[in-house]
């Protein structure tokens, strides 16, 4: 079965810091990849997405993200969080395969920055 | 733009009653939406997938007559708990993909609504 994996559950970070965040997916085929962002008291928005090319992918406010096809990985990073950018992260799989092609979640990662 | 509006965004029932959730697509047309389910500091459950005109796809554990979807037109699609009780309180979310997303497969998510059973 499909899984994504997010590694780190919690992070606590002070500003200026650089964060990366791990998801692992399993599934051998082509995917879709995305990472969501849910702002204390938001819904959920995009923050960058992959489908294929250049597999460095930038998104909003300074995230980017790599996707590492060997280590099924795409790894979320920000050179110099800010005390904003506080907020629950989700990894997402979409497998490129099927009718309704659902979004397969992993558990999310609640970042903390402290000021 | 690509907005999806929820309705309402918080609600509480008593026991025993049945409460619907209206999702909205305002600014494209959706012909597959999604309905989820998210608990306190969790990630998101998906309940079922819904495609216009036809019938609902629901997740492994989800009770279908519990959890009624209709996705009667490309913009809207309702989630109705019926006989709600306690257990039922959380937070449902709805996502909607465009008709044309082609190879994308983005979601769009609404605001979500906030369901408290007394």
């Amino acid at each position: 079965a499909q899984s994504v994996s997010q590694h780190n559950h919690h992070v606590i970070l002070s500003e200026a810091a650089s964060l990366e965040l791990g998801c692992n997916y399993s599934y051998g085929g082509t995917v879709n990849l995305f990472w969501y962002v849910q702002y204390p008291g938001q819904h959920l928005q995009l923050l960058l997405k992959y489908f294929s090319g250049d597999p460095l992918v930038k998104g909003i406010k300074g995230f980017e993200a790599e996707f590492i096809k060997s280590k099924f990985s795409f790894n979320l990073r920000k050179p110099s969080v800010q005390w904003s950018d506080t907020a629950e992260y989700f990894c997402a799989v979409n497998a490129n395969a099927g009718n309704n092609r659902k979004l397969i979640w992993g558990l999310g990662t609640s970042l903390a920055v402290n000021p | 733009g690509a907005v999806v509006s929820q309705h309402p965004s918080w609600v509480i029932c008593k026991s025993g009653t049945s409460v619907k959730i209206e999702c909205r697509s305002l600014d494209f047309q959706a012909t597959t939406m999604f309905w989820y389910r998210q608990f306190p500091k969790q990630s998101l459950m998906l309940m079922a997938t819904s495609n216009e005109g036809s019938k609902a796809t629901y997740e492994q554990g989800v009770e279908k007559d519990k959890f009624l979807i209709n996705h009667a037109s490309l913009t809207l699609s309702t989630l109705t708990v019926t006989s709600a009780h306690p257990e039922d309180s959380s937070f449902y979310i709805c996502s909607a993909r465009k008709r044309l997303a082609g190879i994308s497969h983005e979601q769009y998510f609404g605001p979500g609504t906030r369901l408290t059973v007394t």
